[in-house]
């Protein structure tokens, strides 16, 4: 069975600095995704990771898979008070011909001015 | 535009009621998904379906029933046998095999 950690589950940073955020998951998948959620509203898509090595970055936020090593990490780059929410990896899982995403438990980050 | 709603954004059961939370996506897509969110917790799987007529329990499928009629539509019904079923649930869909998935704007259950 398929099961997505993320560590730290909750991080408290000051704006400007620099910080990573894990996710490993226990079996095989070529497929890797980030979400951002803001309190009490749906899911917003920042990044899919489709291969080893991939690595895609969109303003201060950069991720990257590894897919050997079950791995994927999001890395921000001098934070600011707007990236403060809580943030998801999950996986692809396959079963029987039928595909499923599997959640990590989510990082809630808080960026203090 | 294409997208997923689901409706209603908040809804309120009482003890020992059915409701049914609606789903509905416009995206062709094949695959759809029910997952239930605790506060400050992740998301765990429900139901989900990746054609017509056919589905598969998730994780946490005690108390919860689905339907999947029409390629559009997965409506998930919270039974009285789903003893807690105070969350934030959330539908999503999905072409099989595709590596996008789409998410509404989840509806906000609550017992009183």
């Amino acid at each position: 069975e398929l099961k997505v950690e993320q560590n730290p589950l909750f991080l408290s940073m000051q704006e400007g600095k620099n910080y990573t955020i894990y996710c490993n998951y226990s079996t095989t998948s070529d497929r890797l995704y980030w979400y951002r959620q803001d309190p009490g509203k749906s899911l917003e898509s920042l990044f899919v990771l489709l291969s080893n090595g991939a690595v895609k970055q969109e303003g201060r936020l950069m991720a990257s898979l590894d897919t050997k090593a079950r791995l994927s990490t999001l890395h921000i780059t001098a934070a600011v008070h707007d990236l403060s929410a809580t943030y998801f990896c999950a996986v692809t899982s396959f079963i029987q011909g039928a595909q499923k995403l599997v959640f990590g438990q989510g990082t809630r980050l808080t960026i203090n001015p | 535009d294409g997208g997923i709603t689901q409706s209603p954004k908040y809804l309120f059961r009482k003890e020992g009621q059915n409701v049914t939370l609606s789903c509905e996506q416009n995206l062709n897509h094949d695959a759809m998904y029910w997952y239930r969110q605790d506060p400050g917790q992740g998301l765990r799987l429900i139901y989900y379906s990746q054609i017509v007529n056919d589905f598969q329990k998730g994780d946490i499928a005690e108390g919860y029933s689905v339907s999947r009629e029409k390629k559009e539509s997965f409506p998930l019904t919270v039974t009285s046998a789903q003893k807690n079923p105070t969350a934030f649930y959330l539908c999503a869909s999905s072409m099989t095999g595709g590596n996008r998935y789409t998410f509404g704007s989840g509806t906000r259950l609550t017992v009183v």
